[in-house]
């Protein structure tokens, strides 16, 4: 069966810190990854999203940005992080094409101050 | 326009009863719809994929497409307070790419 992972589950970081946040996948090859953000009390919103390696689509200009540098591993990135990058982030899966469910790893917590 | 409508409640049903979830959206290509179930602090969790107009039933949830409205719903019968969680609708976005837009979520709470 397939399995998501991402880490770290929670962190806090000061304004102006670098991040990495980090998902793979296992069980499947070739999977869509995507990277969403949930701000408190708000819906999921769209960051990145990849149908292949090196593959990277933007849906919201910001100071994040994503890699995927091998099949099943997808990387949230940035050099500066702002006040207004705290929230939940979730990485997901599906398979590949299109009308496929997606799935959710377990989420990260980001706390910027 | 938002891509995907929802109410955001908080819809409040006692328990037992059937609490009646809905959802618009724009984009009159898309072709898949689906319904997560997101507790608090937490992930969404699939309840339910529909991809044709009519019902769907799977146990005691009911989902419901009609594409000619853009409207798609989610009907829980015999509710739960374990079903106390918000509710998000989501969309593919035609285009010729799996890119699935969620709408806000409405809140439901079942009060024993």
């Amino acid at each position: 069966s397939q399995t998501i992972h991402q880490w770290p589950a929670t962190l806090v970081q000061p304004v102006g810190s670098p991040l990495s946040l980090e998902c793979t996948v296992e069980g499947t090859s070739n999977p869509n990854l995507y990277w969403y953000r949930q701000a408190a009390g708000r819906g999921l919103q769209l960051l990145f999203y990849s149908v292949g390696i090196g593959q990277i689509s933007s849906e919201v200009p910001q100071n994040l940005s994503a890699s995927r540098p091998q099949d099943r591993q997808f990387i949230l990135s940035s050099k500066k992080l702002l006040l207004s990058d705290s929230g939940f982030y979730l990485c997901a899966w599906s398979a590949g094409g299109t009308g496929n469910t997606i799935y959710f790893g377990e989420g990260s917590w980001l706390t910027v101050v | 326009q938002k891509e995907v409508e929802q109410n955001s409640g908080p819809l409040s049903v006692p328990e037992g009863a059937i609490a009646s979830l809905n959802c618009t959206y724009s984009d009159r290509g898309s072709q898949s719809f689906f319904w997560y179930r997101q507790y608090s602090g937490k992930s969404p969790e699939l309840i339910m994929s529909i991809y044709s107009n009519g019902d769907k039933e799977d146990g005691r949830f009911t989902a419901q497409l009609n594409k000619a409205s853009q409207y798609v719903s989610l009907l829980i019968r015999d509710s739960q307070p374990s079903d106390s969680a918000t509710y998000l609708c989501a969309v593919t976005l035609s285009g010729g790419y799996n890119k699935l837009i969620f709408g806000a979520g409405t809140r439901l709470a079942v009060h024993p």
